[in-house]
This record gives structure tokens, C-alpha cells and sequence, in this order.
């Protein structure tokens, strides 16, 4: 079973809609979470970490649910400069050092 | 202030080729990180550093694979012989430590004919 598993989508949303991902992780022991956005051919870029108290930065919110092991990324008022692909990331291992990503989550807003 | 840098941006060679990437990680970074990332998904981690010293290389091939970090700042690794399933974006990425955010460079591209 993979570390981190993402619906690869594609996500295709018209502006203005809401959109949702979800991201699950299999470590229980798992202690650090957060989104990255990768840009067709360009590297990743952290979006925002996954706080267990659940954080808001602007239009994107970010939940964290231990108990089942999910993170989700929610999108509101989507622009056109969202279309990217949104790569979750655990941090786990045995060590609880690695960093695992996810194969990400294709969006694309549609005028 | 500079990111992440990396060269070459493309590589194409042919298979039992040697290859090498170099990353030029942010000034005062202490941790680096090498990832593989195939088309269509995640970066994976190949080896991670901590100043000159290879902490976390399970995930790096290690009868092809090498990569050092001398003196703590550059960081080169190497493919050889190089295999047609080595294709793939190879980044590099820094962080001041463990626990702080991970800055990733342009990446390499590499095809391997």
C-alpha cells in the first residue's frame, strides 16, 4: 500500500466554483502534512502546511483527520491561476523523517 | 535571494551512458534533498542530507546511483550506467532544516535514448 494516495483526477471547474481534494495517508504514526501546487513543468511549490486544527490562508482551507487518516484541500472561488496539479505530502517513515508525496491532483478552471 | 539552482535544465543520453546533476542549494540551507519525479507522479525521494553528511539514502539505487554534498553546500549526483527507466525529472530541493520548508529547484530532465 502506498504512503500517501490522491485521486489524480483531472478536476475541471469552471471560475467562481468550489473545489475539493482529498488525500489519504497509511502511517498512523504520521506527523506532518502539507500541500504542495506544481505548475505544469515547474517544481514543486509549498501551498500551505496541514495544521491539526485545520488553517485558512485566503480562499484555500486545509483539514487534517487523524482518525481516518485524510487530508483535504478546499478551493473556494476558483481562478484561473489555480489550474495546477496539487501534490499532498506526509511526513512519515520509520524515522518519522521521510517525506512522501502523493501523485497529485490535476485542477483545471475553466473560463 | 537565489533558489535553488540546478544544472543542466535537460540532459538527453544514451542508455550505459554516465550522467551527473549538480544543485546549488539556497545560502545557509543545511539540509538537501535529491527526488526522482516520474511523468504523472509524486517526487520521490532518493537520498537526503544533513550538512556533508548522507542521512536517509534507502531509496537511492545504490549499484548505479551516487551522490555526495562535499563540504555541505553542492551537491552532485550521479547515474552510471544510465538505464531507458532513469528518465524522469530529477529536483533538487533545500530547507534549513528538517522541519522547515522545502525550496525546490528547476529540476533536471532527463532522457535516457
Amino acid at each position: 500500500r502506498k504512503e500517501v494516495e490522491q485521486d489524480p483526477g483531472p478536476f475541471n471547474v469552471p471560475e467562481g466554483a468550489t473545489v475539493a481534494f482529498n488525500c489519504t495517508y497509511s502511517n498512523s504514526a504520521s506527523q506532518s502534512f502539507f500541500w504542495y501546487r506544481q505548475d505544469c513543468r515547474k517544481e514543486p511549490k509549498l501551498l500551505m502546511s496541514v495544521y491539526s486544527s485545520g488553517n485558512e490562508d485566503g480562499r484555500f482551507t486545509a483539514q487534517l483527520n487523524r482518525a481516518s487518516q485524510y487530508i483535504s484541500l478546499l478551493i473556494r472561488d476558483s481562478k484561473l491561476s489555480d489550474s495546477a496539479t496539487y501534490l499532498c505530502v506526509v511526513k512519515a517513515g520509520s524515522t518519522g523523517n521521510q517525506f512522501y508525496f502523493g501523485t497529485g491532483t490535476s485542477l483545471t478552471v475553466i473560463p | 535571494e537565489a533558489g535553488v539552482v540546478q544544472s543542466p535544465r535537460y540532459k538527453i543520453i544514451e542508455k550505459k551512458q554516465p550522467v551527473a546533476f549538480w544543485c546549488n542549494p539556497i545560502s545557509g540551507h543545511n539540509t538537501l534533498y535529491w527526488y526522482r519525479q516520474n511523468l504523472g507522479q509524486g517526487p520521490e525521494l532518493l537520498i537526503r542530507y544533513e550538512n556533508e553528511e548522507a542521512v536517509d539514502d534507502s531509496q537511492l539505487p545504490k549499484d548505479r546511483f551516487s551522490a555526495e554534498r562535499l563540504k555541505g553546500v553542492d551537491s552532485t549526483l550521479k547515474i552510471q550506467p544510465a538505464e531507458l527507466g532513469d528518465s524522469a525529472v530529477y529536483l533538487c530541493a533545500s530547507s534549513l532544516g528538517l522541519e522547515w520548508t522545502q525550496y525546490f529547484g528547476p529540476g533536471t530532465r532527463l532522457l535516457v535514448l
